[in-house]
């Protein structure tokens, strides 16, 4: 079975200052799907941004960027520029080929104005 | 925009109680999904659905039951509910491939007495 672990369970960051989000994963799979979701308070969980496992490169979405080490099992989250509109509940998640997902506990990430 | 929606942000039942909590998603996606969110444990999966009347369990299964006569709706039962079920429901729905992002309803918080 697949698990995700995020080891931070509170981060916070002053505004504009860059922040990354840790999260390691442990899987016998070679072929599956890495997401950040975002869960503003009280809010619906949204995508951040999604990482193919077969791909070397790592993926961005304007401010936030990960830093995918397949071979370590790490998959970061760096939010650059921070903006008040960035606290929330981060979450790591795995998809494999089952269709399922297995997610992190969760990191809640506070910015300071 | 793909729109998930639940039926109640909030519900209040007493033990032994049969509880439905209703989830209908008005993209056409095969997938949907019942997640439990608990502060410290994340996401955890309950059941899930790829087609309908299909269902897989997830990994918190017990004490839970779930209906897909169409495919936009995606129903969770507590049949005799607990206590321990005083929780946060999230259902997701995606479309059936692990590549893609599950798009999340706003959530159920239920309060079991």
């Amino acid at each position: 079975a697949q698990t995700v672990t995020q080891s931070q369970p509170e981060m916070s960051v002053q505004e504009a200052e860059t922040v990354t989000l840790s999260c390691t994963y442990d899987t016998s799979e070679s072929d599956y799907y890495l997401f950040w979701y975002k869960q503003p308070p009280s809010r619906q969980m949204i995508l951040v941004i999604r990482q193919e496992a077969y791909k070397q490169q790592n993926a961005t979405e304007n401010r936030f960027s990960v830093n995918f080490q397949k071979a370590a099992k790490s998959f970061s989250l760096k939010i650059s520029d921070s903006q008040l509109g960035d606290a929330a509940m981060y979450f790591c998640a795995y998809r494999s080929f089952t269709r399922k997902s297995t997610f992190g506990d969760g990191t809640t990430l506070t910015v300071k104005p | 925009d793909v729109k998930v929606t639940q039926s109640s942000r909030y519900l209040v039942k007493r033990t032994g109680e049969k509880v439905f909590l209703e989830c209908v998603q008005d993209m056409d996606h095969e997938n949907m999904f019942w997640y439990r969110q608990d502060p410290g444990l994340g996401l955890r999966l309950i059941y899930f659905s790829y087609d309908v009347k299909m269902k897989e369990k997830g990994d918190i299964p017990e004490g839970y039951s779930v209906s897909r006569e169409k495919k936009e709706r995606f129903s969770l039962i507590l049949e005799s509910a607990s206590t321990n079920q005083t929780s946060m429901y999230l259902c997701a729905s995606s479309p059936d491939s692990y590549q893609e992002t599950q798009y999340f309803g706003p959530g159920t918080r239920l309060l079991v007495l």
